[in-house]
């Protein structure tokens, strides 16, 4: 049973770019989040999707933005990059809940923004 | 406390010592406390899942425990192996859903021979 997996490893672009980012959850799993890690700081959550729809949105501009696909796997897109976009980008799944389910994440993609 | 805090921010120990640390939290609105270990390149793993005041949760050679009333709970490592090393991050959802946790910035273990 494959875990969460997400692509690519590492992306390197230049500012005024734009990335997509893919994850794909947990067998059996339907919920599935981001979050960004910067530098000497913990996960911050950018947005969740459930059914296809943005759920929750973290404080995140709108250059972030996401989709989930029927198959429950996400893209996570990021327009007009900055230098501060720079970071780890993890994905992570869980089932729909009440704040007690685990969060299982993938090994997070690398960007680098020169 | 308005967001999730840890302490120490890094601990350098040797095989076979205990160590703990600690996670302060909001008090009020409490829906869990998440613990998670993070290895070098690799995933973070879940540990605990924690609910109720006064819980305590143990896999193998680490346990937790948790006051919700007071906001903190406590990560303990009992002879520490050089596979513990790596980041212990405990989150905690402000919505009651816990895919928007809000994580602190966790404790950086090494533990040498």
């Amino acid at each position: 049973d494959a875990g969460v997996t997400q692509s690519p490893t590492h992306l390197i672009k230049t500012r005024g770019q734009q990335v997509t980012l893919r994850c794909s959850p947990k067998s059996g799993h339907d919920t599935v989040s981001w979050y960004q890690q910067a530098l000497g700081q913990g996960p911050q959550f950018i947005f969740q999707y459930y059914e296809e729809e943005e759920r929750q949105r973290g404080n995140f501009p709108d250059r972030f933005s996401g989709h989930q696909f029927p198959n429950y796997s996400s893209e996570l897109n990021v327009n007009a990059l900055l230098l501060g976009d720079s970071a780890l980008y993890l994905c992570a799944s869980s089932l729909i809940g009440q704040g007690r389910e685990k969060l299982f994440f993938g090994s997070g993609t690398q960007l680098s923004v020169l | 406390i308005l967001n999730v805090e840890q302490s120490p921010q890094s601990l350098h120990v040797q095989e076979g010592d205990s160590t703990n640390f600690t996670c302060s939290f909001p008090s009020s609105n409490f829906y869990a406390l998440h613990w998670y270990r993070w290895e070098t390149a690799k995933s973070p793993e879940a540990l605990f899942v924690m609910t109720l005041n006064g819980d305590e949760k143990k896999k193998g050679r680490i346990s937790a425990t948790l006051n919700t009333k007071e906001g903190y709970s406590y990560l303990y490592i009992k002879g520490s192996q050089p596979e513990d090393s790596a980041t212990y991050l405990c989150a905690f959802p402000l919505t009651g859903t816990a895919s928007k946790l809000t994580f602190g910035t966790g404790t950086r273990l090494q533990v040498t021979l």
